[in-house]
């Protein structure tokens, strides 16, 4: 079945830039998502980017897609202290059922 | 309020009861998921409603293990004699399915305590 895969922890500077990345199996996959959840709470979309896109910039928010290597990554520059939290990769084919990644865990220090 | 919005946000229950747990989806999205996340973990995928299509049920741990979505908008899960290991934070999350974008809006979840 479908697999999303990503690595578990990232620590960097505040200030730093800090880059999440993410692959995944399905070659079908037309949307592809990066969520983030803060402690205590639930899930919420940060961005997301169409299969036929290559780059997508939200502010301080860049995402690649590398559709040929099924690679997808999150850059948040200048990160601050208020980014650390569990950033997870999904992936769905036309919008349905999404597959999570098991989150990255970012930590941020001052 | 707009949101998901799931009850109780806490239970503490004693192994080999049931418990019940709901979530209440946004209006008019069509698409309903429940998930477990365990501490630390990531996201378990347990059940996932599109319309009045038959659920998507491979993700459900067990038998123990079951949900319903009435009228295509409230959903139940029930957890039959619990057993420690299902103490976890269930998450239910709505969206407004293929017409979409395939965004899905989470509720705040329910931290499940099993002594």
């Amino acid at each position: 079945g479908e697999d999303v895969e990503q690595s578990l922890f990232l620590s960097v500077r505040e200030g730093d830039s800090s880059v999440i990345n993410c692959t995944y199996t399905d070659s079908s996959s037309t949307y592809l998502y990066w969520y983030k959840q803060e402690p205590g709470a639930g899930l919420q979309l940060l961005t997301y980017i169409f299969s036929n896109m290559d780059m997508k910039q939200d502010q301080r928010l860049t995402v690649l897609l590398n559709k040929k290597d099924k690679h997808l990554s999150l850059r948040i520059a200048d990160t601050q202290t208020g980014d650390s939290a569990i950033y997870f990769c999904a992936e769905s084919r036309n919008a349905g059922k999404s597959t999570f990644g098991d989150g990255t865990t970012l930590t941020v220090k001052p | 309020g707009a949101g998901v919005s799931q009850s109780p946000s806490n239970k503490v229950t004693e192994k080999g009861k049931d418990v019940e747990l709901r979530c209440d989806p946004i209006s008019g999205h069509t698409a309903l998921y429940w998930y477990r996340q365990s501490l630390g973990q990531g996201l378990e995928f347990l059940i996932y409603f599109q319309g009045n299509s038959a659920p998507d049920k491979s993700g459900l741990p067990s038998d123990r293990f079951s949900a319903e979505r009435t009228g295509g908008s409230v959903s139940t899960l029930t957890i039959q004699r619990t057993q420690q290991e299902d103490s976890a934070v269930y998450l239910c999350a709505s969206s407004s399915g293929l017409a979409g974008t395939g965004e899905q809006f989470f509720g705040p979840g329910t931290r499940l305590t099993v002594l």
